[in-house]
């Protein structure tokens, strides 16, 4: 089955740096990644999501890079800000709905005001 | 976007007790629901996948008597946490796909805060 490997656990960027979270799949038959940001106590809710037809999303101040021969796939936020705190997951599936996603383990990201 | 509601939020029970706790997707049908599991400052870990008109699948050391999936309709599925205990404290947690769209973004339920005293 899928594993997705997602790297650093924890990051603390300053205000108006940019921060970059990292992850690896290992299923090469997955072909989307969405990244989910997440409060305590909350549910994870959809900040981007990319298909494996593409090789760049950007979104405003949140961009995700798809590489899939290398399998892996990356989030950067940029002119981060205090309210962008909180963790964040990448997750993996085959396109279709039958199909559960498999999560990262997490990045705590701090932005320091 | 879609809606998946899922109730409690909160509950806190007596060990020994059971509690049901259900995920209904609001404005679509869904065939299949998957339920999770996280723990403090851990990762959603998938628990089972709900299966409309068919038995759920469990995940690897997902007690399939301990955690009864029931997916009578398509727009429910239900978790009961049988004999709860202690250590069954969490944050169960589903979702949903709609069906049928080229879109297959996942829409999670509000979450569920199972306190086990």
């Amino acid at each position: 089955g899928e594993n997705v490997e997602q790297h650093p656990s924890t990051l603390s960027v300053q205000e108006g740096d940019s921060a970059v979270i990292k992850c690896t799949y290992s299923d090469s038959a997955s072909n989307y990644f969405p990244w989910y940001k997440q409060e305590l106590g909350k549910r994870p809710q959809l900040i981007i999501d990319i298909r494996s037809n593409v090789g760049e999303k950007r979104d405003q101040r949140i961009a995700v890079t798809l590489n899939k021969t290398a399998k892996h796939f990356s989030l950067h936020i940029t002119e981060t800000q205090p309210e962008d705190s909180a963790v964040y997951f990448c997750a993996a599936n085959r396109n279709s709905g039958n199909t559960p996603l498999v999560f990262g383990k997490g990045t705590r990201l701090s932005v320091i005001a | 976007g879609a809606v998946v509601s899922q109730h409690p939020s909160r509950v806190i029970c007596k060990s020994g007790t059971s509690v049901k706790i259900e995920c209904r997707s609001l404005d679509f049908q869904a065939t299949t629901m998957f339920w999770y599991r996280q723990f403090p400052k851990q990762s959603l870990m998938l628990m089972a996948t709900s299966n409309e008109g068919s038995k759920a699948t469990y995940e690897q050391g997902v007690e399939k008597d301990k955690f009864l999936i029931n997916h009578a309709s398509l727009t429910l599925s239900t978790l009961t946490v049988t004999s709860a205990h202690p250590e069954d404290s969490s944050f169960y947690i589903c979702s949903a796909s709609r069906q049928g769209a080229r879109n297959t973004e996942a829409f999670f339920g509000q979450g569920t805060r199972l306190t086990v005293v």
